[in-house]
């Protein structure tokens, strides 16, 4: 599959808690990007990490990507049960003109 | 306000018969796309459209058929020969090919 994968599949923690979602993916990538979706909704741009970017932060959200490893961390810091949602993980494959890639998600629920 | 409008939120369909997903965008944006998504199995890219009167293939274009007659709507008719075509369905737009898409709030099709 040329699809990503996160990891875990569901995530449960408590509020005030960090919770941490992984992506992998196979290809050559110019991009990577995470999305937020909230049940029955739309996705939501969270944040873009470039390939020759190691680390970037945006309020409680830090992402880290390791080309190398062909992988991507998304950590969400002091959780909120407004944080309950899918998130995932989505990128350009080398070569290929405006098609995204995205991962199965990850369920995080944070319990109040 | 800006964004993209689907149209209409739920929508049944009968066996043989064809429907058309509405979707709209007062963003400005070239690039136009259409995702389905199933349960666990994040989204799939059905096509795409990087300019008015052109559009290409995704990965499960097959039963599926699009136009892009204005920037601002890029209408998806799911056809008869699309056999299992209960999902969701998930409008997007961007302004380059390396940036964030913006979604719409889907349209959930079931059979009768």
């Amino acid at each position: 599959s040329q699809q990503g994968e996160e990891d875990p599949q569901a995530l449960s923690i408590q509020e005030g808690e960090n919770a941490t979602m992984n992506c992998s993916y196979k290809t050559s990538i110019n991009n990577l990007q995470w999305y937020r979706q909230n049940s029955g909704r739309g996705l939501v741009h969270l944040i873009l990490i470039r390939s020759n970017e190691r680390e970037k932060h945006s309020g409680r959200l830090r992402v880290t990507l390791d080309t190398s490893k062909k992988s991507s961390s998304l950590l969400i810091t002091a959780s909120r049960a407004a944080d309950t949602a899918s998130y995932f993980c989505a990128f350009r494959r080398g070569g290929s003109n405006y098609k995204l890639t995205f991962g199965k998600g990850t369920l995080l629920t944070v319990n109040p | 306000d800006g964004g993209i409008t689907q149209s209409p939120k739920y929508l049944f369909r009968k066996e043989g018969q064809n429907v058309t997903l509405s979707c709209e965008q007062n963003l400005n944006h070239d690039a136009m796309y259409w995702y389905r998504q199933d349960p666990g199995q994040g989204l799939r890219l059905i096509y795409y459209s990087q300019i008015v009167n052109d559009f290409q293939k995704g990965d499960i274009a097959e039963g599926y058929s699009v136009s892009r007659e204005k920037k601002e709507s890029f209408p998806l008719t799911v056809t008869s020969a699309q056999k299992n075509p209960t999902a969701f369905y998930l409008c997007a737009s961007s302004i380059e090919r390396d940036e964030k898409l913006f979604f719409g709030s889907g349209t959930q099709l079931s059979v009768l």
